[in-house]
């Protein structure tokens, strides 16, 4: 069963260090998400692809992230300098597009990332 | 903006017997859809089940079923004959029909099963 891959599964690093996540997701999703999960809390979207494009970022700290999707099909996450407060799960999801018929986000195992 | 409230921390079960998640949400639209997720630990959150509001008839996945009521804006999760398996965190959601509409989850509840 085809499945949404993320890594590393886990990071540690130090404030102000510079981190990167990747996703690919399941083969001929056009949509892609990138979400945020702080302990306690749900998901929540922090950037939204249609192939290579964003359509929604508006949840981005664009100050210290950036995403991308070159070819419209894997995404890196990055967030530089890193700060205390990122410490979170980082989600990537994917679906076969997005609107109408509602086509289910598949979700990726996460990216645990702890800032010290 | 939509909001979705999930005022239960947590829960417990005694396994084989039913429990009912509950969740309430805020919204102005009158066309969206709804869903339960659940995220087992270490691994990734899955869909349980979906209701499309326009829809009157509650969903069901076998030992999952929902009772929607659009008027008090609740949608809470019934799992019936809970099994060990079960033991989660559960996530409701909420999405309109828009095409960049996004996914407003919940802060969840954990649910754990006793044997």
């Amino acid at each position: 069963e085809a499945e949404v891959a993320q890594s590393p599964r886990y990071k540690i690093t130090e404030k102000s260090q510079a981190v990167a996540f990747w996703c690919d997701p399941i083969s001929g999703h056009a949509t892609l998400y990138w979400y945020r999960q702080i302990l306690g809390q749900g998901p929540e979207l922090l950037v939204q692809f249609q192939d290579e494009s964003v359509v929604d970022d508006s949840q981005l700290p664009k100050d210290r992230f950036s995403a991308e999707r070159l070819k419209g099909v894997d995404s890196t996450l990055k967030i530089q300098p890193a700060e205390l407060g990122d410490s979170a799960m980082y989600l990537c999801a994917s679906s076969l597009t997005a609107g109408r018929p509602y086509n289910e986000q598949f979700f990726g195992p996460g990216t645990r990332l702890t800032v010290l | 903006a939509q909001t979705v409230t999930q005022s239960q921390p947590e829960m417990s079960v005694q396994e084989a017997e039913t429990v009912t998640l509950s969740c309430t949400y805020d919204t102005s639209e009158s066309d969206y859809y709804l869903f339960w997720y659940k995220q087992p630990p270490s691994r990734q959150m899955i869909l349980v089940i979906r209701q499309e509001a326009y829809k009157q008839q509650n969903a069901t996945e076998n030992r999952f079923s929902v009772n929607f009521q659009k008027a008090a804006k609740s949608f809470s999760l019934k799992i019936s004959d809970s099994q060990l398996g079960d033991a989660a965190m559960y996530f409701c959601a909420y999405r309109g029909t828009g095409a960049n509409s996004k996914l407003t989850f919940g802060k969840g509840i954990t649910l754990s099963v006793r044997p």
